[in-house]
């Protein structure tokens, strides 16, 4: 079974630092996709970032990388110059394609200080 | 504006009694799926539809249905509510499921079951 695992509950960044969040996968799909979710405290899901797995460049998306290591299943958010509306929970997600399920980490709940 | 929506936000109800929370998509997407969020468990897929009529089993589907009979409507019933079944409802939807597309979230509902 596909297994996706966030190993952060918390994280905490001073404002206009830099952190990286943590996830791994497990899947046996040999095409498919892996995305972040932010969900503020309003608790809509929005897309940070997306990653297909066959493209071996890193995607950006402005303040926001990824570094993805397929060998390892490995697909970590970097948020670069942390802003006070980046405090949320983040969720990974690893979609597989055939099934048609997708699996969510348990999610990183990220505290940005003044 | 392109939307998932939901309905109802927020719903507080007793054990046994038979509830639908609707779900509506207006994007023409053609995969749409539920998904409870619990504390610590993150956000955990109940069913999905590839497609109109094709629904499936996602990892906690006991004491759920669900019916694709529109493209737009994937409305979740809970037949005999339970306490644990308490949690933050997300549907979802997205333009086919094996692609590169990210999932469009509605705003959640919120369901207490006493």
């Amino acid at each position: 079974a596909q297994t996706v695992t966030q190993s952060q509950p918390e994280m905490s960044v001073q404002e206009a630092e830099t952190v990286t969040l943590s996830c791994t996968y497990d899947t046996s799909e040999s095409d498919y996709y892996l995305f972040w979710y932010k969900q503020p405290p309003s608790r809509q899901m929005i897309l940070v970032i997306r990653q297909e797995a066959y493209k071996q460049q890193n995607a950006t998306e402005n303040r926001f990388s990824v570094n993805f290591q397929k060998a390892a299943k490995s697909f970590s958010l970097k948020i670069s110059d942390s802003q006070l509306g980046d405090a949320a929970m983040y969720f990974c997600d690893d979609y597989g394609g055939s099934q048609g399920n997708l699996i969510f980490g348990k999610g990183t709940k990220l505290s940005v200080k003044p | 504006e392109a939307q998932v929506t939901q309905n109802p936000r927020y719903l507080i109800t007793v054990t046994g009694k038979k509830l639908t929370v609707t779900c509506s998509q207006n994007m023409n997407h053609e995969y749409m799926s539920w998904y409870r969020q619990d504390p610590g468990l993150g956000l955990r897929q109940i069913y999905y539809s590839m497609n109109v009529e094709v629904t499936d089993k996602g990892d906690v589907p006991e004491g759920y249905k669900v019916s694709r009979k529109e493209k737009r409507n994937f409305p979740l019933i809970l037949e005999s509510p339970s306490p644990n079944q308490t949690s933050l409802y997300f549907c979802a939807s997205s333009l086919v499921p094996s692609s590169y597309n990210e999932q469009f979230f509605g705003p959640g509902t919120r369901l207490t079951v006493l």
